[in-house]
């Protein structure tokens, strides 16, 4: 069974500050990751889907990275904004056969300005 | 359609009332997925369809729970006698075949009182 932990829960840095969130994830036999954000009360907007042949994905200023063997990933975030404080939540996809997304409790990101 | 729509966003229910919630993915996606999420935690899966074919569900759709994608095209998901515990936000993603990018709905949120 897949399990998701997303190390630090809860993160407050002030704005402009580069930042890392951590996620691990014990099966790595993963298909691909998604990270998300979550704003409060609302959905989950994708942000970057890095593939399992990949060892990096950039969306302007994210970039996450995955080393499948080690079962980790990690989203950075450069010159941080107010507008991006949210809950970050990774997912990875088990795929072959197993089509579902499991999620860990995700980190709770403050972007102090 | 730019995203996935669900409805309604809101439900506020007494315990034992039947609750109906509506999902429409985005066009032409086949897969179509339900999760459900208490607060602090990462949203758990309930169940997904590969166009109207239900194809898993998770142990924690009771029997109370019924999952439905007619056409396969939106899908609705009862709850029959709900009970306090079901009080939670209910979410929906869709993703255009197996894999591949999923992208969530706003999410319904239920409050039984």
């Amino acid at each position: 069974k897949q399990e998701v932990t997303q190390i630090p829960a809860a993160l407050s840095v002030p704005e402009g500050e580069n930042l890392v969130l951590n996620c691990s994830f014990t099966d790595s036999a993963i298909y691909n990751l998604q990270w998300f954000r979550q704003d409060p009360g609302k959905g989950l907007t994708s942000l970057l889907l890095i593939q399992s042949s990949q060892r990096e994905q950039t969306s302007g200023r994210l970039n996450a990275s995955l080393d499948k063997s080690s079962g980790r990933s990690t989203l950075y975030i450069a010159a941080s904004q107010p507008g991006d404080s949210a809950t970050y939540l990774c997912a990875p996809h088990s795929g072959f056969g197993n089509e579902k997304l499991t999620f860990g409790t995700g980190t709770r990101l403050t972007i102090i300005p | 359609d730019t995203g996935v729509s669900q409805d309604p966003r809101h439900k506020i229910t007494k315990r034992g009332q039947n609750v109906t919630f509506r999902c429409d993915p985005i066009s032409e996606h086949n897969r179509l997925y339900w999760y459900r999420q208490t607060l602090g935690q990462g949203p758990e899966f309930l169940t997904y369809f590969q166009n109207e074919a239900q194809l898993e569900k998770s142990r924690l759709l009771s029997d109370r729970f019924s999952a439905e994608r007619p056409k396969g095209s939106f899908s609705t998901l009862e709850i029959q006698r709900t009970e306090q515990g079901d009080s939670a936000m209910y979410l929906c993603a869709s993703s255009s075949v197996r894999y591949t990018e999923a992208f969530f709905g706003q999410g319904t949120r239920l409050t039984v009182v």
